[in-house]
């Protein structure tokens, strides 16, 4: 069965500061892959999605993720964060079967000035 | 603008009483969802639809059920036997194809009076 893990519950960072959310995948078929941002008592909105093709993709908001399949990773990254970045993180995967998604339990972005 | 609606934002239930939480989308989507989020929790599937007329459970659909009438409306009712349900309720949809995202209502949060 597939499943995903979010390394750290909490990241905080300073304003203008690289960061880096962890996200490990276990699944014994193709997957695809997303990252959803959460800001409080909202639903989720999509920052970006691996298909296929290239492993690095670029989201919104000058986010980016890297696919690595050796290491069944898809680390989220953004080079420099801004106070309204602070939100909540989800890592999901989908099989090709496409019937639901699977998340992580999220990691909670807090950026301060 | 298309999108997904649920109403009402929150929601109060008495013991012993159902309570039906709406969800309507006007993207012409064929496959819907519902999830419950708790806190440090994720999400996790409640049921899922891919046609009208059909769907299936999801990790944790005890005490819960649905309907699936019209493409556009996927209604969960929170049934008197779910003994915990104060949580954070969010409807999905998407296109039926295992890599397109979902999209997300705004939520509606559940509590016990």
């Amino acid at each position: 069965a597939q499943s995903v893990t979010q390394l750290d519950s909490q990241v905080p960072v300073f304003e203008e500061a690289p960061v880096e959310l962890r996200c490990n995948y276990s699944s014994s078929v193709s997957v695809y892959l997303f990252w959803y941002v959460q800001y409080p008592n909202q639903g989720l909105q999509l920052l970006l999605k691996y298909l296929s093709g290239s492993t690095l993709v670029k989201g919104i908001n000058g986010f980016e993720a890297e696919f690595n399949k050796s290491q069944t990773s898809f680390h989220l990254r953004k080079p420099s964060v801004h106070i309204s970045d602070t939100a909540e993180y989800f890592c999901a995967v989908t099989d090709q079967a496409g019937t639901a998604l699977i998340f992580g339990k999220g990691t909670t972005l807090s950026v301060s000035s | 603008d298309g999108g997904i609606t649920q109403s009402p934002k929150y929601l109060f239930r008495k013991e012993g009483q159902n309570v039906t939480l709406s969800c309507e989308q006007n993207l012409n989507h064929d496959a819907m969802y519902w999830y419950r989020q708790d806190p440090g929790q994720g999400l996790r599937l409640i049921y899922y639809s891919q046609i009208v007329n059909d769907f299936q459970k999801g990790d944790i659909a005890e005490g819960y059920s649905v309907s699936r009438e019209k493409k556009e409306s996927f209604p969960l009712t929170v049934t008197s036997a779910q003994k915990n349900p104060t949580a954070f309720y969010l409807c999905a949809s998407s296109i039926f194809d295992g890599n397109q995202p979902q999209h997300f209502g705004d939520g509606t949060r559940l509590s016990i009076l």
